[in-house]
């Protein structure tokens, strides 16, 4: 079975800082990643995914995530962070070539302070 | 274009009641899904439909859970009775169906379902 792991649950960042959040998958075929957010009220949106080519992979805004596959990793980077990413962040994996479902991580909050 | 909407936002019922929460997925998705977050933990997979079938529900917890698609457009997921440990935030996401293609899904805002 898949499993993901997001090694940071809660993170606290002052603006302008720079962010790493870890993802780590366990699943032995090849896998689709995402990284979804979640701001304050709102519904769960895609921030990127890689589906297959380039490794590193460019978001919205300004995130980035790097697939590494022999770590099994995807982890997210922002070089400087703004007040306005204060969420929740989610890394997900689904299987190749197929609509199916997605096994989600535990989730990190991410709080930005002024 | 609309988004995926889910009704309601939030439900408080008493445990042994009866609660059915609905999901409109973006126009033209075959692909609908279910997902619920128990709070503190990670959100999980329940089921998965394609049109109106249930591709896979590996993911329900017990036979108190019943979902639906008539017709292959809006889907109910339905809990009756409700207990203490369902509460939770629903989910429900949707996504084109493009053969063997990746897709990604888009989520709606979630049903926030406390029983108490």
């Amino acid at each position: 079975a898949q499993s993901v792991s997001q090694h940071n649950h809660h993170v606290i960042l002052s603006e302008a800082a720079s962010l790493e959040l870890g993802c780590n998958y366990s699943y032995g075929g090849t896998v689709n990643l995402f990284w979804y957010v979640q701001y304050p009220g709102q519904h769960l949106q895609l921030l990127l995914k890689y589906f297959s080519g380039d490794p590193l992979v460019k978001g919205i805004k300004g995130f980035e995530a790097e697939f590494i596959k022999s770590k099994f990793s995807f982890n997210l980077r922002k070089p400087s962070v703004q007040w306005s990413d204060t969420a929740e962040y989610f890394c997900a994996v689904s299987l190749t070539g197929t609509a199916s479902k997605l096994t989600f991580g535990t989730g990190t909050r991410l709080q930005v302070t002024l | 274009e609309a988004g995926v909407t889910q009704f309601p936002s939030h439900s408080v019922i008493e445990k042994g009641q009866t609660v059915t929460l609905r999901c409109d997925p973006i126009s033209g998705h075959d692909n609908l899904y279910w997902y619920r977050r128990v709070m503190g933990k990670e959100i999980k997979f329940l089921l998965h439909f394609v049109k109106e079938s249930k591709q896979d529900e590996s993911g329900m917890p017990n036979n108190r859970f019943l979902a639906e698609r008539t017709g292959g457009t809006y889907s109910t997921l339905k809990v009756q009775p409700a207990e203490l440990e369902d509460s939770g935030v629903y989910f429900c996401a949707s996504s084109q169906d493009l053969g063997n293609l990746n897709t990604e899904a888009f989520f709606g805002q979630g049903t926030r379902l406390t029983v108490v």
